[in-house]
């Protein structure tokens, strides 16, 4: 049981190229999540996926978006690369997204734009 | 929309010493706040949550207590041991609708020397 997994583990890319990070859950969960996070600002929902078929937007969702391919794979895309997208990203999911429902995070993906 | 503020941005005690973490938020119809500890290099974990109708509850050496009224909750963590060094992050929520999303903290960075 590997719980949340994401590809790749760093990656650098030159602005304006475009990239797709892969986030897969083996929990059966319904709910899955990205979020970014910069030095000093904690942790920013981009997008998130209640159930299999919907997503929306979070509360930095501009420059990204993201499909929820199955139950257990949501991916995120940046179409044009830009520096200030560089960060740390995260995803997580959860068994539904009611109130209390724990979040399970995978280990992130560090992405450099230069 | 929500806000939480957390302080201290970095915290160092000596072993065997408590750290306490608190965090104030804005919306006062939140009604969950749980606690995530990040060590280096992996995604944040939960740790402890509280619910609103609850002032404090207890695991082992953490603790966290919430005073709705004042809108604030902490994290208590007595007798800290060097693994308790790591990022922590509080967090709010409260049910929109269907879904219930997260807004963190800026985190703490918590150290623990010999």
């Amino acid at each position: 049981n590997a719980g949340v997994t994401q590809t790749p583990k760093f990656q650098v890319l030159k602005t304006g190229q475009s990239m797709t990070l892969q986030c897969a859950q083996d929990m059966n969960h319904n709910s899955m999540y990205w979020y970014r996070q910069d030095p000093g600002m904690g942790l920013r929902l981009i997008y998130y996926s209640a159930s299999e078929g919907t997503t929306d937007k979070g509360e930095v969702p501009n420059g990204y978006n993201v499909s929820r391919l199955n139950k257990r794979e949501f991916s995120l895309r940046l179409e044009s690369a830009a520096p200030s997208q560089t960060s740390v990203y995260f995803c997580a999911s959860s068994e539904l997204m009611g109130i209390g429902e724990t979040q399970y995070f995978g280990p992130g993906t560090r992405l450099l734009v230069l | 929309g929500e806000n939480v503020e957390q302080h201290p941005s970095t915290l160092s005690v000596q072993e065997g010493d408590s750290a306490v973490i608190k965090c104030t938020y804005s919306d006062s119809a939140s009604n969950y706040f749980p606690w995530y500890k990040q060590e280096l290099g992996k995604g944040p974990q939960l740790i402890i949550d509280i619910r609103s109708n609850v002032g404090e509850k207890k695991d082992q050496r953490i603790a966290v207590t919430l005073n709705k009224t004042a809108k604030h909750f902490s994290l208590h963590i007595t007798e800290t041991q060097p693994e308790d060094s790591a990022v922590y992050f509080c967090a709010a929520s409260r049910l929109a609708g269907t879904a219930s999303k997260l807004t963190f903290g800026t985190g703490t960075r918590l150290q623990v020397t010999l």
